[in-house]
Protein backbone atom coordinates (compact mmCIF):
# COMPACT_ATOMS: atom_id res chain seq x y z
CA UNK A 1 0.00 0.00 0.00
CA UNK A 2 1.48 3.46 -0.79
CA UNK A 3 1.01 6.51 0.81
CA UNK A 4 2.80 8.85 3.29
CA UNK A 5 3.31 7.86 7.07
CA UNK A 6 3.42 10.33 9.98
CA UNK A 7 5.08 8.96 13.73
CA UNK A 8 3.99 9.49 16.09
CA UNK A 9 0.61 10.83 16.21
CA UNK A 10 0.58 12.14 19.31
CA UNK A 11 4.05 13.87 20.84
CA UNK A 12 4.79 15.52 24.59
CA UNK A 13 8.15 17.30 24.95
CA UNK A 14 9.46 19.20 27.60
CA UNK A 15 9.80 23.20 26.81
CA UNK A 16 13.92 23.45 25.61
CA UNK A 17 14.01 20.01 24.24
CA UNK A 18 14.51 19.13 20.54
CA UNK A 19 12.41 17.10 19.00
CA UNK A 20 12.06 15.09 15.57
CA UNK A 21 9.07 14.14 13.89
CA UNK A 22 9.37 11.44 11.19
CA UNK A 23 7.81 11.09 7.83
CA UNK A 24 8.16 8.41 5.81
CA UNK A 25 6.84 7.88 1.54
CA UNK A 26 6.77 5.19 -0.76
CA UNK A 27 5.01 6.82 -3.30
CA UNK A 28 8.44 7.38 -5.02
CA UNK A 29 7.70 11.39 -4.74
CA UNK A 30 10.33 14.06 -5.42
CA UNK A 31 8.98 16.85 -3.13
CA UNK A 32 7.81 16.48 0.44
CA UNK A 33 6.52 19.09 2.46
CA UNK A 34 6.28 20.54 6.17
CA UNK A 35 3.13 22.33 7.42
CA UNK A 36 2.64 23.56 10.56
CA UNK A 37 -1.32 24.00 11.21
CA UNK A 38 -3.03 26.44 14.46
CA UNK A 39 -6.53 26.82 15.26
CA UNK A 40 -7.55 29.94 12.68
CA UNK A 41 -4.52 29.92 10.38
CA UNK A 42 -4.63 27.31 8.10
CA UNK A 43 -1.84 25.81 6.75
CA UNK A 44 1.82 27.38 7.02
CA UNK A 45 4.76 25.88 5.27
CA UNK A 46 7.87 25.14 7.31
CA UNK A 47 10.07 24.03 4.61
CA UNK A 48 9.67 21.89 1.53
CA UNK A 49 12.55 19.50 -0.23
CA UNK A 50 12.17 18.84 -3.86
CA UNK A 51 15.14 16.47 -4.54
CA UNK A 52 17.48 14.68 -1.94
CA UNK A 53 20.06 16.61 -0.33
CA UNK A 54 18.06 19.68 -0.81
CA UNK A 55 15.31 22.00 0.97
CA UNK A 56 13.82 25.59 0.88
CA UNK A 57 12.63 27.62 3.81
CA UNK A 58 8.79 28.38 3.62
CA UNK A 59 6.68 31.37 5.38
CA UNK A 60 7.50 30.22 8.80
CA UNK A 61 11.03 27.76 9.03
CA UNK A 62 12.29 29.74 11.93
CA UNK A 63 13.18 27.29 14.95
CA UNK A 64 13.06 24.22 13.17
CA UNK A 65 15.47 22.32 10.90
CA UNK A 66 14.88 19.61 8.05
CA UNK A 67 17.15 17.13 6.42
CA UNK A 68 16.44 14.82 3.21
CA UNK A 69 19.15 12.40 2.99
CA UNK A 70 17.12 9.85 1.26
CA UNK A 71 13.89 10.03 -1.36
CA UNK A 72 11.57 8.09 0.83
CA UNK A 73 12.08 10.41 4.41
CA UNK A 74 12.03 13.96 4.99
CA UNK A 75 12.08 14.30 9.16
CA UNK A 76 12.00 17.67 10.55
CA UNK A 77 13.24 18.78 13.78
CA UNK A 78 11.64 21.29 16.43
CA UNK A 79 14.65 22.93 18.07
CA UNK A 80 14.14 24.78 21.51
CA UNK A 81 14.63 28.31 19.55
CA UNK A 82 10.84 27.72 18.02
CA UNK A 83 8.66 29.85 20.66
CA UNK A 84 5.39 28.69 20.48
CA UNK A 85 5.63 24.78 18.72
CA UNK A 86 2.75 23.21 20.53
CA UNK A 87 0.84 22.73 17.04
CA UNK A 88 -0.66 20.17 14.72
CA UNK A 89 2.72 19.38 11.71
CA UNK A 90 1.68 17.83 9.09
CA UNK A 91 3.94 16.39 5.79
CA UNK A 92 3.08 16.10 1.94
CA UNK A 93 4.15 14.55 -0.99
CA UNK A 94 4.01 15.09 -4.43
CA UNK A 95 5.12 13.63 -7.33
CA UNK A 96 5.04 16.67 -10.02
CA UNK A 97 6.03 19.60 -8.33
CA UNK A 98 4.42 21.41 -11.53
CA UNK A 99 0.83 19.49 -11.61
CA UNK A 100 -0.29 17.55 -9.57
CA UNK A 101 -2.10 17.35 -6.15
CA UNK A 102 0.23 16.58 -2.59
CA UNK A 103 -0.55 13.40 -0.51
CA UNK A 104 -1.04 14.41 3.08
CA UNK A 105 0.30 12.39 6.12
CA UNK A 106 -2.15 11.85 9.14
CA UNK A 107 -0.04 14.73 10.85
CA UNK A 108 1.59 14.63 14.60
CA UNK A 109 0.32 16.70 17.14
CA UNK A 110 2.86 18.08 19.48
CA UNK A 111 2.53 19.95 23.01
CA UNK A 112 5.42 21.02 24.80
CA UNK A 113 4.99 21.64 28.27
CA UNK B 1 0.64 38.33 3.65
CA UNK B 2 -2.64 35.75 2.75
CA UNK B 3 -2.42 35.47 -0.86
CA UNK B 4 -5.36 32.79 -0.81
CA UNK B 5 -8.54 33.64 1.33
CA UNK B 6 -11.54 32.09 2.62
CA UNK B 7 -13.39 34.58 3.76
CA UNK B 8 -16.11 32.17 5.35
CA UNK B 9 -14.91 30.29 8.64
CA UNK B 10 -17.94 28.14 8.42
CA UNK B 11 -21.32 27.21 6.72
CA UNK B 12 -24.09 25.30 7.75
CA UNK B 13 -26.10 23.57 5.35
CA UNK B 14 -29.56 21.24 4.80
CA UNK B 15 -28.59 17.71 3.55
CA UNK B 16 -29.75 17.57 0.05
CA UNK B 17 -29.13 21.20 -0.62
CA UNK B 18 -26.33 22.95 -2.47
CA UNK B 19 -23.20 23.77 -0.72
CA UNK B 20 -20.87 26.31 -1.93
CA UNK B 21 -17.71 27.47 -0.64
CA UNK B 22 -15.16 30.30 -2.13
CA UNK B 23 -12.28 31.18 -2.10
CA UNK B 24 -10.23 34.22 -3.54
CA UNK B 25 -6.60 34.39 -4.13
CA UNK B 26 -3.88 37.37 -4.76
CA UNK B 27 -1.48 36.13 -7.30
CA UNK B 28 -1.45 35.87 -10.95
CA UNK B 29 1.07 33.72 -11.11
CA UNK B 30 -1.09 31.17 -9.56
CA UNK B 31 -1.74 28.44 -12.04
CA UNK B 32 -2.77 25.56 -10.35
CA UNK B 33 -5.64 25.23 -8.29
CA UNK B 34 -7.28 22.25 -5.42
CA UNK B 35 -9.66 21.60 -3.11
CA UNK B 36 -8.67 19.58 0.08
CA UNK B 37 -11.33 18.23 2.85
CA UNK B 38 -10.18 17.33 6.57
CA UNK B 39 -11.54 15.94 9.45
CA UNK B 40 -9.87 16.99 12.97
CA UNK B 41 -6.75 15.35 13.71
CA UNK B 42 -6.49 13.77 10.31
CA UNK B 43 -4.45 14.89 7.37
CA UNK B 44 -5.98 16.37 4.10
CA UNK B 45 -7.42 14.51 1.72
CA UNK B 46 -6.91 15.37 -1.37
CA UNK B 47 -10.64 16.43 -3.35
CA UNK B 48 -10.61 18.12 -6.97
CA UNK B 49 -8.35 20.64 -8.47
CA UNK B 50 -8.35 22.51 -11.90
CA UNK B 51 -5.81 24.26 -13.92
CA UNK B 52 -6.19 27.70 -14.68
CA UNK B 53 -6.81 27.04 -18.48
CA UNK B 54 -10.31 25.85 -17.72
CA UNK B 55 -12.83 27.50 -15.90
CA UNK B 56 -14.70 24.44 -14.64
CA UNK B 57 -13.72 21.10 -13.38
CA UNK B 58 -16.37 17.93 -12.12
CA UNK B 59 -16.13 15.15 -10.32
CA UNK B 60 -19.12 13.56 -9.43
CA UNK B 61 -20.91 15.71 -6.38
CA UNK B 62 -18.04 17.93 -6.61
CA UNK B 63 -17.60 20.86 -8.96
CA UNK B 64 -14.74 23.50 -8.99
CA UNK B 65 -15.79 27.01 -10.79
CA UNK B 66 -12.69 28.89 -11.88
CA UNK B 67 -13.16 33.01 -12.42
CA UNK B 68 -9.30 33.79 -13.39
CA UNK B 69 -10.60 37.68 -13.86
CA UNK B 70 -11.86 37.64 -10.50
CA UNK B 71 -9.37 35.41 -9.18
CA UNK B 72 -12.08 33.62 -7.49
CA UNK B 73 -12.59 29.84 -7.08
CA UNK B 74 -15.57 28.04 -5.55
CA UNK B 75 -16.46 24.27 -4.93
CA UNK B 76 -19.84 23.58 -5.06
CA UNK B 77 -20.93 19.87 -3.90
CA UNK B 78 -24.66 18.65 -4.78
CA UNK B 79 -26.23 17.27 -3.17
CA UNK B 80 -24.79 17.80 0.17
CA UNK B 81 -24.51 14.59 2.84
CA UNK B 82 -23.53 14.43 6.05
CA UNK B 83 -20.74 12.71 5.71
CA UNK B 84 -19.76 15.67 4.10
CA UNK B 85 -19.21 17.75 6.93
CA UNK B 86 -15.70 18.57 7.33
CA UNK B 87 -13.08 21.70 6.81
CA UNK B 88 -12.43 22.50 3.38
CA UNK B 89 -9.30 24.04 2.47
CA UNK B 90 -8.73 25.90 -0.91
CA UNK B 91 -4.61 25.91 -2.08
CA UNK B 92 -2.96 27.32 -5.11
CA UNK B 93 0.30 26.85 -6.94
CA UNK B 94 2.31 28.51 -9.67
CA UNK B 95 4.79 27.33 -11.42
CA UNK B 96 7.27 26.75 -8.43
CA UNK B 97 6.91 23.76 -5.83
CA UNK B 98 4.63 25.54 -3.33
CA UNK B 99 1.30 25.13 -2.48
CA UNK B 100 -0.48 28.28 -0.31
CA UNK B 101 -3.41 27.54 1.72
CA UNK B 102 -6.37 29.29 2.93
CA UNK B 103 -7.92 29.20 6.79
CA UNK B 104 -10.26 26.29 5.86
CA UNK B 105 -14.03 26.85 5.98
CA UNK B 106 -15.91 24.93 8.06
CA UNK B 107 -19.24 22.72 6.78
CA UNK B 108 -21.51 21.32 8.59
CA UNK B 109 -24.36 19.89 7.03
CA UNK B 110 -27.81 19.01 8.87
CA UNK B 111 -29.57 15.94 8.50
Amino acid sequence: DGGITQSPKYLFRKEGQNVTLSCEQNLNHDAMYWYRQDPGQGLRLIYYSQIVNDFQKGDIAEGYSVSREKKESFPLTVTSAQKNPTAFYLCASRWDPGRAEAFFGQGTRLTVV
Amino acid sequence: DQQVKQNSPSLSVQEGRISILNCDYTNSMFDYFLWYKKYPAEGPTFLISISSIKDKNEDGRFTVFLNKSAKHLSLHIVPSQPGDSAVYFCAASDTGNQFYFGTGTSLTVIP
